[in-house]
């Protein structure tokens, strides 16, 4: 299965900054997914990343908060635009293939 | 659209017992299942999954699944659990794997698995 690599790993922002998480894969996917962890919860999709087109964004996050962009089969960012202390939460990228699901290591963020 | 449910957000037990974490799904198709593990602060790391076949699935760490398509479950078990067990546990759902195309994946609540001793 493929591997992610993301980055950071972990940040502290100020609230009202813009942070872009990175996703690079070791292999050519089709499907590329952005998820939320609040802390003690679950994981939420914000979005579907893909390839030439426009990002697919989920019930309640919108994509001037979230820009995405997915430029090759191998690489997406995902942008937290103008940030508060609400966004504070582990950020993942998720592709897909044959076997299933590979996940990003995440993205702890703190917003302050 | 499908959905998932682990009825229990937390389950303590004691190290060498045996333990059952549960996950229904809802789903109008076919679908995928998937037991992931969140050890504390780090990231998602798969334990099984079922795409189709044998309706009993095993997984790393000693841990099972059990599809079963009547009762729409997919409960996760193991005979004798370790303290280092004790992690988050996610059940999640998908309703179309097909190469490199996939439908999002949806995540139960998660069940939080304290083993002491």
């Amino acid at each position: 299965s493929a591997v992610i690599s993301q980055k950071p790993s972990r940040d502290i922002c100020q609230r009202g900054t813009s942070l872009t998480i990175q996703c690079q894969v070791d292999s050519q996917v089709t499907m590329m997914f952005w998820y939320r962890q609040q802390p003690g919860q679950s994981l939420t999709l914000i979005a579907t990343a893909n390839q030439g087109s426009e990002a697919t964004y989920e019930s309640g996050f919108v994509i001037d908060k979230f820009p995405i962009s997915r430029p090759n089969l191998t690489f997406s960012t995902l942008t937290v635009s103008n940030m508060s202390p609400e966004d504070s939460s582990i950020y993942l990228c998720s592709a897909s293939g044959p076997g299933g699901y590979t996940f990003g290591s995440g993205t702890r963020l703190t917003v302050v | 659209a499908q959905s998932v449910t682990q009825l229990d957000s937390q389950v303590p037990v004691f190290e060498e017992a045996p333990v059952e974490l549960r996950c229904n799904y809802s789903s109008s198709v076919s679908v995928y299942l998937f037991w992931y593990v969140q050890y504390p602060n780090q990231g998602l790391q798969l334990l099984l999954k079922y795409l189709s076949g044998s309706t009993l699935v095993k997984g790393i760490n000693g841990f099972e699944a059990e599809f079963n398509k009547s009762q729409t479950s997919f409960h996760l078990r193991k005979p004798s659990v370790h303290i280092s067990d004790t992690a988050e546990y996610f059940c999640a759902v998908s309703d179309f794997l097909c190469g490199g195309t996939a439908s999002k994946l949806t995540f139960g609540t998660g069940t939080r698995l304290q083993v002491t001793l």
